[in-house]
């Protein structure tokens, strides 16, 4: 089975830009996750969706941060103007549904703002 | 709320020595405890978890154990390789979506020969 899939791997966005990244769950996997990665936050959740509705919305991130599922197998993360702060690595997980399921990750979008 | 505090990195050990990543945790319910591991380029993946108090995980010759009494479950390895160079996580489900991880800031491993 494909694991996850994000694209692209590395974007790179002018200040005050839209991008739009991607991500592909596990087959048959009904939980999706997206985090952000920084060196000094470390793993932060931005979004997570059940069966493609969203059941926990980071605070921190409403503002610029959309995340939609748009069917079972592909989902979006809008960030809408971008800010130089913006940098890091944005990782997809998905899960199946059941408590305490693993959590399987993709490789990740490294996002540079200029 | 709950939270998950681990050693600040990072850390650099020859092959063959022992290691030990402290993880702490913090929350008022009664979570399940993961270790997940990082390598250069790739996602976390999980290492093993513990659901509950007093049991102990394994996977690849690293252990940790489910301390609920100290609120800790640092991760061990009596011999570590090269190949186990990378990000280490300490990480608890959240209340009340039980599939949310909550991870600890990570420790970056190095193995020298």
């Amino acid at each position: 089975d494909a694991g996850v899939t994000q694209t692209p791997r590395h974007e790179v966005a002018e200040k005050g830009q839209t991008i739009i990244l991607k991500c592909e769950p596990v087959s048959g996997h009904n939980d999706l996750f997206w985090y952000r990665q920084t060196k000094i936050q470390g793993l932060e959740l931005l979004s997570y969706f059940r069966s493609k509705s969203l059941m926990e919305d980071g605070g921190a991130f409403k503002d610029r941060f959309k995340a939609e599922m748009l069917n079972s197998s592909f989902s979006t993360l809008k960030i809408q103007p971008t800010e130089p702060k913006d940098s890091a690595v944005y990782l997809c997980a998905s899960s199946l549904e059941r408590g305490l399921a693993e959590q399987f990750f993709g490789p990740g979008t490294r996002l540079t703002v200029l | 709320g709950d939270s998950v505090t681990q050693t600040e990195g990072p850390v650099t050990l020859s092959e063959g020595t022992s290691l030990t990543v402290n993880c702490s945790y913090e929350t008022k319910q009664y979570p399940t405890l993961f270790w997940y591991v990082q390598y250069p380029g790739e996602g976390p993946q999980l290492l093993f978890k513990v659901p509950k108090a007093n049991e102990k995980g394994s996977s690849r010759g690293f252990e940790a154990t489910y301390n609920k009494e100290a609120t800790s479950f640092h991760l061990q390895k009596a011999s570590v390789q090269e190949s186990d160079s990378a990000v280490y996580y300490c990480a608890l489900t959240g209340w009340p979506n039980y599939n949310v991880l909550y991870f600890g800031s990570g420790t970056k491993l190095t193995v020298e020969p």
